[in-house]
């Protein structure tokens, strides 16, 4: 079976700092995809990112990056200098190589508040 | 990018009646489309797998007769709520996997979501 646990719910934090949101994830496929999400309150998810199980590399994008660790089952997202557009819910999502059409298991969520 | 609009945004009906919502992926043909429910404040749960020419693959838990799936084309899947309840308001989200040769290549790319369709049952 597959999991994913994001164990904050909530995070606070006054624009401009730094913010790492956690993401755990089990599974017992070789191969497979991680993922980031947010959904603003439109309810419209944006996605983030992708990473494949092969690639450990941490990746930077502007202000966010991510830290995969294999050896912890870990995928956190970081947001660097956060501003309060990045106030939405965030999800951390895995889906297994199974077949070519892939369905996602979804973590809870963290709801990330950026006060002015 | 590829494209997946859903129809209605938003919907409010009475309790007893039948609501239908469409997914449709615009620019690309999607023989596998999946639909998913969230409560508020809640995360998203996978309620089925739409096959296009054969029968969709519910979830543990969904009851099939409650939640009609039609996958009518290569470009739209529709999520008929039956005899809707409140306890059926809820976001329902779809999605389609891109397909190969788009976005780099990769047989198992990213999921192109819709933008939901908030039905509130009175």
């Amino acid at each position: 079976a597959q999991k994913v646990t994001q164990a904050q719910t909530e995070i606070s934090v006054v624009e401009k700092e730094d913010v790492t949101l956690d993401c755990v994830y089990e599974t017992r496929d070789t191969t497979y995809y991680l993922f980031w999400y947010k959904q603003p309150p439109s309810g419209e998810l944006v996605f983030l990112i992708r990473r494949n199980s092969f690639d450990e590399q941490n990746e930077i994008s502007g202000r966010y990056s991510w830290n995969f660790q294999k050896s912890t089952s870990s995928f956190n997202f970081t947001i660097t200098a956060s501003q309060v557009v990045d106030s939405a819910v965030y999800f951390c999502a895995l889906s297994g190589r199974l077949s070519r059409a892939q369905k996602l298991v979804f973590g809870q969520g963290t709801r990330l508040t950026i006060n002015p | 990018g590829a494209v997946v609009s859903q129809h209605p945004s938003r919907v409010i009906c009475k309790s007893g009646t039948s609501v239908k919502i469409e997914c449709r992926s615009l620019d690309f043909q999607a023989t596998t489309m999946f639909w998913y429910r969230q409560f508020p404040k809640k995360s998203l749960m996978l309620m089925a797998t739409s096959n296009e020419g054969s029968k969709a693959t519910y979830e543990q838990g969904v009851e099939k007769d409650k939640f009609l799936i039609n996958h009518a084309s290569l470009t739209l899947s529709t999520l008929t709520v039956t005899s809707a309840h409140p306890e059926d308001s809820s976001f329902y989200i779809c999605s389609a996997p891109s397909p190969p040769g788009l976005a780099g290549g990769n047989k198992y790319n990213e999921q192109f979501f819709g933008p939901g369709t908030r039905l509130t049952v009175l």
